[in-house]
């Protein structure tokens, strides 16, 4: 089973600013098995980006991920003030088997 | 739009049972797999379980194969999820979700709690 670490846990910003998430997989995964969710305070989880970097219908371009093999990113450029929420990893395995990082919760600073 | 409406949460005592219900709109259901995530009050996402459009196959969590069972009723656009032998440890808001492209849960409803508690 692949364990995704996210990291910083929490990551203290402020509005305007650029946010950098990582996910590490423990093991080499395929990149469109790679996922990203936010989740306001109170709300369900919102599908961002699949395939590790394919935007989902409706999430604005401030918005993108990248990488592959066992390191991914999500990069927030010029934070609004509804972008701080936590953040999700996922990954999709065989099996199936779905995993999800612990997340990184990004607050204003 | 995707709406997704679970239903069926609630205090239930260990070693009890409870269905959720999962009542589905705005698209053609039958045509998606569907699946549920949980998350305990204050934790991180789980992934419980996925049935595929026709219901034919399905699949689980290792941790919770044999104890839930998860079904649908194309006719009514519902999904379902069965839990029997509840433990502390299963109290969590409980989510379904529509599956987009396989790898991602595309859409989602806005829960049910169920606490698991004497």
């Amino acid at each position: 089973e692949v364990v995704l670490t996210q990291s910083p846990g929490t990551l203290s910003l402020s509005p305007g600013e650029r946010a950098t998430l990582s996910c590490r997989a423990s093991q080499s995964i395929i990149t469109n098995s790679l996922v990203w969710y936010q989740q306001r305070p109170g709300q369900a989880p919102r599908l961002l980006i699949h395939g590790a970097s394919s935007r989902a219908t409706g999430i604005p371009d401030r918005f993108s991920g990248s990488g592959s093999g066992t390191d991914f990113t999500l990069t927030i450029t010029r934070l609004e003030p509804e972008d701080f929420a936590v953040y999700y990893c996922q990954h999709y395995g065989s099996s199936p088997m779905y995993t999800f990082g612990q997340g990184t919760r990004l607050e204003i600073k | 739009e995707v709406q997704l409406v679970e239903s069926g949460g609630g205090l239930v005592q260990p070693g009890g049972s409870r269905r959720l219900s999962c009542a589905a709109s705005g698209f053609t259901f039958s045509s998606f797999a569907m699946s549920w995530v949980r998350q305990a009050p204050g934790k991180g996402l789980e992934w419980v379980s996925i049935i595929t459009g026709s219901g034919g196959r399905t699949y689980y969590a290792d941790s919770l194969r044999g104890r839930f069972t998860i079904s649908r009723d194309n006719s009514k656009s519902t999904l379902y999820l069965q839990m029997n032998s509840l433990r502390a440890e299963d109290t969590a808001k409980y989510y379904c979700a529509k599956v987009g492209v396989i790898t991602s849960f595309a859409s989602w409803g806005q829960g049910t709690m169920v606490t698991v508690s004497s």
